[in-house]
């Protein structure tokens, strides 16, 4: 099974501009979780996605958006860039929901750089 | 929301030693633990789970040990290779009705041969 892919992985913006960052999961994962990571804060929950509903979020604002799509791929939005929002951006899926003990699988991350 | 606390950040090993990294947290209710591994550059794997009717489980040279009393689970790495080295993520969590996920903060495990 090919894992989970992220596109693009590299991605350079100024501040003020959007973004928007997309995660294929394993197929026939339904659980698409997406998660920040930085130095100095770890690796935080943005939100998670299930049957094209967000489940649940993390304490981002609401700047941070995100999709589901039928098939199950993901897109996440970033609005009105800010220099703190450069990261790596790491989505993870899993076969259910993150409350039912599933697995996450991670895929490679997005490195977004705002300068 | 979920205070996770993980030591130490960062552990220095000699090749064959063990190692042993802490996460404490806060929710009574949490009911799922797990352990990442995260080699630099690369993305976090699963490496080893307990859930909460479990009080250790082993898988070859890694173990996780849960007190679910004192609120706190353990990875234990024997016979370190310079392989494990990497960052190392607990993530605590429960079942239904949780709103957030909240990771450690890492720790750096070097293993010198």
């Amino acid at each position: 099974k090919a894992g989970v892919t992220q596109t693009p992985r590299y991605l350079i913006k100024t501040r003020g501009q959007q973004v928007t960052l997309s995660c294929s999961p394993i197929s026939g994962h339904r659980s698409v979780s997406w998660y920040q990571q930085t130095p100095g804060q770890g690796l935080q929950f943005l939100f998670e996605y299930f049957s094209e509903t967000q489940r649940n979020k993390g304490n981002f604002p609401g700047r941070f958006s995100g999709r589901q799509f039928s098939n199950s791929r993901s897109e996440m939005n970033v609005s009105t860039l800010e220099l703190g929002d450069s990261a790596l951006y790491l989505c993870a899926s899993s076969l259910g929901r993150l409350s039912s003990y599933n697995e996450q699988f991670f895929g490679p991350g997005t490195r977004l750089t705002v300068l | 929301g979920e205070n996770v606390e993980q030591h130490p950040s960062t552990l220095s090993v000699q090749e064959g030693d063990s190692a042993v990294i802490k996460c404490t947290y806060s929710d009574s209710a949490s009911n799922y633990f797990p352990w990442y591994k995260q080699e630099l550059g690369k993305r976090p794997q699963l490496i080893i789970d307990i859930r909460s009717n479990v009080g250790e489980k082993k898988d070859q040279r890694i173990a996780v040990t849960l007190n679910k009393t004192a609120k706190h689970f353990s990875l234990h790495i024997t016979e370190t290779q310079p392989e494990d080295s990497a960052v190392y993520f607990c993530a605590p969590r429960k079942g239904e009705g949780y709103s957030t996920l909240t990771f450690g903060k890492g720790t750096m495990l070097l293993v010198s041969p």
